[in-house]
């Protein structure tokens, strides 16, 4: 079956480590993408990816790192300078010109 | 002030009941409007997908759009306990299809 898968779903984070969330697709999408979602705030852009080697920030690239080598794998990092790293991170993709995402099931990173 | 507005809720009906939920936006370069349910934990999936203004039914899901008004409805006809998870909007424009603004999400329960 197609679809995204992420891992690992639980993260556990020491203030000043950096940690790396996986993003696979087998959808054959063009396009990938992270989103952070807090508590009553939706979901916000981290960085999205449309081609294989490149990526654009989002509206909250700060403290976060990604990387697009293969068309199907999308990796997070979230750095030491994210301040606030705690959230549930969501990783999705769209095939090029349908703007209908598809989401993986999360991953949910708690510093402690 | 955020690009789309969506009352989080939570809105909670009789099982049975038509379930209204609605979003506001002020770009109105959006063109593309989604609907995601997405249960605790869990990532977002897509209910509904419309381009541009006028309705779409798909069972008992009903999306309207309403661009003069930058006013978006979802409406779920006979409400099952199963219902009972987040609805999030979710718009983007013609010349950026893949960015998605989406809402807060509004929680809704269905009571039995």
């Amino acid at each position: 079956d197609g679809g995204i898968t992420q891992s690992p779903k639980y993260l556990f984070r020491k203030e000043g480590q950096n940690v790396t969330l996986s993003c696979e697709q087998n959808l054959n999408h063009d396009a990938m993408y992270w989103y952070r979602q807090d508590p009553g705030q939706g979901l916000r852009l981290i960085y999205y990816s449309q081609i294989v080697n490149d990526f654009q920030k989002g509206d909250i690239a700060e403290g976060y790192s990604v990387s697009r080598e293969k068309k199907e794998s999308f990796p997070l990092t979230v750095t030491s300078a994210q301040k606030n790293p705690t959230a549930f991170y969501l990783c999705a993709s769209i095939k090029t010109g349908v703007p209908e995402a598809f989401f993986g099931q999360g991953t949910r990173l708690t510093v402690v | 002030q955020k690009e789309v507005e969506q009352d989080p809720g939570p809105l909670s009906v009789p099982e049975g009941a038509i379930v209204s939920l609605n979003c506001t936006y002020s770009n109105s370069a959006f063109q593309y409007f989604m609907w995601y349910r997405q249960y605790s934990r869990k990532g977002p999936e897509l209910l509904m997908y419309t381009y541009s203004s006028g309705n779409k039914e798909d069972g008992r899901f009903t999306a309207q759009v309403d661009k003069s008004s930058k006013y978006i409805s979802l409406f779920i006809r006979d409400s099952q306990p199963s219902d009972s998870a987040t609805y999030l909007c979710a718009m983007s424009a013609a010349d950026s299809w893949g960015k998605l603004q989406f809402g807060a999400g509004t929680q809704v329960v269905v009571t039995p």
